[in-house]
């Protein structure tokens, strides 16, 4: 099973919007609705962001926000915070009954 | 609350064998899949095992299939991962979290080193 691919990086200044893509195939993204989405700060563990493409847990920040398009997903971060820096990491169910995570993208807050 | 804490990582050789256990408390362990998801230094996370709420579906990475197996004890509200014949890649900080799909609790993590 391949990984998802995600920009190595992202970057913005305080207060824009930035997104982060998740592309995969229909085995994996295109095929499921269980697209989510993972913060990563450094020597911690991930805390999940958006789950099932486009929910949030409770107590997640609303300035995230997921979406999807054929084999592609995407999350959102609007009015960007010097807190958001961090890995970003998607993942996904596969047909093979498997789970696959992209390569992780580090967001930078300018 | 929601608690998963890993525990029995440590340096092992080569072809050496390491079990490691996740503890979880603060939910009713029989309601949820279980998954172990790894992730070497520097790099991103992996994927490893999810193991169903009465162990009867299990699904391993292609990387661990037939080295590594996922277990859990439901009266112990443990969770655990057999790893046999390990090798130098295998080197990673491997995290319990629950559920399958996605992870909304995550254990804080376990090294593991695979080293001569």
């Amino acid at each position: 099973q391949s990984a998802l691919t995600q920009p190595a990086s992202v970057s913005g200044s305080p207060g824009q919007s930035i997104t982060i893509s998740c592309t995969g195939t229909s085995s994996d993204v295109g095929g499921y609705n269980y697209v989510s989405w993972y913060q990563q700060h450094p020597g911690k563990a991930p805390k999940l962001m958006i789950y099932d493409v486009s929910n949030r847990p409770s107590g997640v920040s609303n300035r995230f926000s997921g979406s999807k398009s054929g084999n592609t997903a995407s999350l959102t971060i609007s009015g960007l915070q010097a807190a958001d820096e961090a890995d970003y990491y998607c993942s996904s169910y596969t047909t093979s009954s498997s789970v696959v995570f992209g390569g992780g993208t580090k967001v930078t807050v300018l | 609350q929601v608690q998963l804490v890993e525990s029995g990582g440590g340096l092992v050789k080569p072809g050496g064998s390491l079990r490691l256990s996740c503890a979880a408390s603060g939910f009713t362990f029989t309601d949820y899949y279980m998954t172990w998801i790894r992730q070497a230094p520097g790099k991103g996370l992996e994927w490893v095992s999810y193991i169903s709420s009465r162990s009867s579906s299990i699904h391993y990475a292609d990387s661990v299939k037939g080295r590594f197996t996922i277990s859990r004890d439901n009266d112990e509200n443990s969770l655990y991962l057999q790893m046999n014949s390990l090798r130098a890649e295998d080197t990673a900080v491997y995290y319990c979290a629950r559920d399958k799909l996605f992870s909304d609790y995550w254990g804080q993590g376990t090294l593991v080193t695979v080293s001569s």
